[in-house]
């Protein structure tokens, strides 16, 4: 049974970066099987997908993000990491990790999502 | 960007009730559409794939149809632990895009 947990700060600064990181269980980040992404929701609102990444080839963002977002494998570690930059107050929102299942791109497993808040 | 457009926003149902959702894409994206539901405080769960594949240990009160730009999530008999919001989501193209939800309450 393949689980996935955020794991970071829930406060980050305005113009700092924040930093998540996503541990898998049950699955392993380097096998090509997955791809793994990022989501996130802010309060009462719906849902963004942020990008995806995989063993093999470059992350895919969303280019309403792209030129903030950095996204990595640590497959010694077995996990998945976010780096978004210059944060801003609209930034703040629950933030999920997911993994992926091609072609039909679903995700099929999701963290349970952890909040980050933009302010000094 | 493929905008995908829910409707309605919200609904009031009753137990036992046949609920049906609609999804619109703002283009053709053949049968690439999910659906989820997503309780308060958790995080979505994926009911449908591929626009009408259930998804293993999902009730088969749940069904969805179309392709092409309209799309259809049905329950054909609401129970207490449905009430939530729905969400598609288009993964014909990136970046991959959610609806804005459709509630349903009691």
């Amino acid at each position: 049974q393949v689980q996935l947990q955020e794991l970071g700060p829930g406060l980050v600064k305005p113009s700092q970066t924040l930093s998540l990181t996503c541990s898998v269980s049950g699955a392993s980040v380097s096998s090509g099987t997955y791809y793994w992404s990022w989501i996130r929701q802010p309060a009462g609102k719906g849902l963004e997908w942020i990008g995806r990444i995989y063993t093999s080839g470059n992350p895919n963002y969303n280019p309403s993000l792209k030129s903030r977002v950095t996204m990595s494998l640590d497959t010694s570690k077995n996990q998945f990491s976010l780096n978004l930059t210059s944060v801003t107050a609209a930034d703040t929102a629950v933030y999920y990790c997911a993994k992926l299942i091609r072609p039909q791109w679903y995700f099929d497993v999701w963290g349970r999502g952890t909040l980050v808040t933009v302010s000094s | 960007d493929i905008q995908m457009t829910q409707s309605p926003s919200s609904l009031s149902a009753s137990i036992g009730d046949r609920v049906t959702i609609t999804c619109r894409a703002s283009q053709t994206i053949s049968s690439y559409l999910n659906w989820y539901h997503q309780k308060p405080g958790k995080a979505p769960n994926l009911l449908i794939y591929a626009a009408s594949s259930l998804q293993s240990g999902v009730p088969s009160r749940f069904s969805g149809s179309g392709s092409g730009t309209d799309f259809t999530l049905t329950i054909s008999s609401l129970q207490p632990e449905d009430f939530a919001t729905y969400y598609c989501q288009q993964s014909y193209s990136t970046p991959l895009t959610f609806g804005g939800g459709t509630k349903v309450e009691i």
